[in-house]
């Protein structure tokens, strides 16, 4: 059965902390993308990776880190350098990079900050 | 800055009638266009990609594109309350400079109710 898991479901960080977010994909995928999205707000790209051990900043890449070691994963931390985290996260995933590239979206983590 | 226009709504329809939604965009230079369903509180779901100018018919949804006016819908035919949802239109841009990746940048999403 094919598809993106994303860990946790849910996520309480506390004021200074570090969390990591979790996305594993098995469709053989190349390419994975992080967005941001806030109540009322479109997504919004966090980091996104075409190939193994490389990833390229988004438009909001500030207080965020990722890896990309293996081609199914693609690990989000968000550091205690980034101010407001209290959003949907959600992991994206696509064959390419190319012009007919369709993402296709895991079921997202909802952090919240205590 | 390349942006995706859409009617944040809600836009109410009802049920059995044809739902339509709208979506405009800035970057002449775009080839590629999807539209998203997102029920409240889970993630967005792929339902139509279109490519050339025209028409495209999937189901209940046709989706229509006409790049000279930036400007592509979607069409819900004979409307269900399970399609009551945020839809998202996304539009390929390139990203970074020089051999730079295609990505999607994403509208804020119509607000679809459908009443029975």
């Amino acid at each position: 059965d094919g598809g993106i898991t994303q860990s946790p479901k849910y996520l309480f960080r506390k004021e200074g902390q570090n969390v990591t977010l979790s996305c594993e994909q098995n469709l053989n995928h190349d390419a994975m993308y992080w967005y941001r999205q806030d109540p009322g707000q479109g997504l919004r790209l966090i980091y996104y990776s075409q190939i193994v051990n490389d990833f390229q900043k988004g438009d909001i890449a500030e207080g965020y880190s990722v890896s990309r070691e293996k081609k199914e994963s693609f690990p989000l931390t968000v550091t205690s350098a980034q101010k407001n985290p209290t959003a949907f996260y959600l992991c994206a995933s696509s064959r390419g990079t190319g012009i007919y590239n369709e993402q296709f979206f895991g079921p997202g983590t909802r952090l919240t900050v205590l | 800055q390349k942006e995706v226009e859409q009617n944040s709504g809600p836009l109410s329809v009802p049920e059995g009638a044809i739902a339509s939604l709208n979506c405009t965009y800035s970057d002449r230079g775009s080839q590629s266009f999807f539209w998203y369903r997102q029920y409240s509180g889970k993630s967005p779901e792929l339902i139509m990609s279109i490519y050339s100018n025209g028409d495209k018919e999937d189901g209940r949804f046709t989706a229509q594109l006409n790049k000279a006016s930036q400007y592509v819908s979607l069409l819900i035919r004979d409307s269900q309350p399970s399609d009551s949802a945020t839809y998202l239109c996304a539009v390929n841009v390139r990203w970074g400079s020089g051999g730079g990746a295609d990505g999607l940048t994403f509208g804020k999403g119509t607000h679809l109710i459908i009443q029975p």
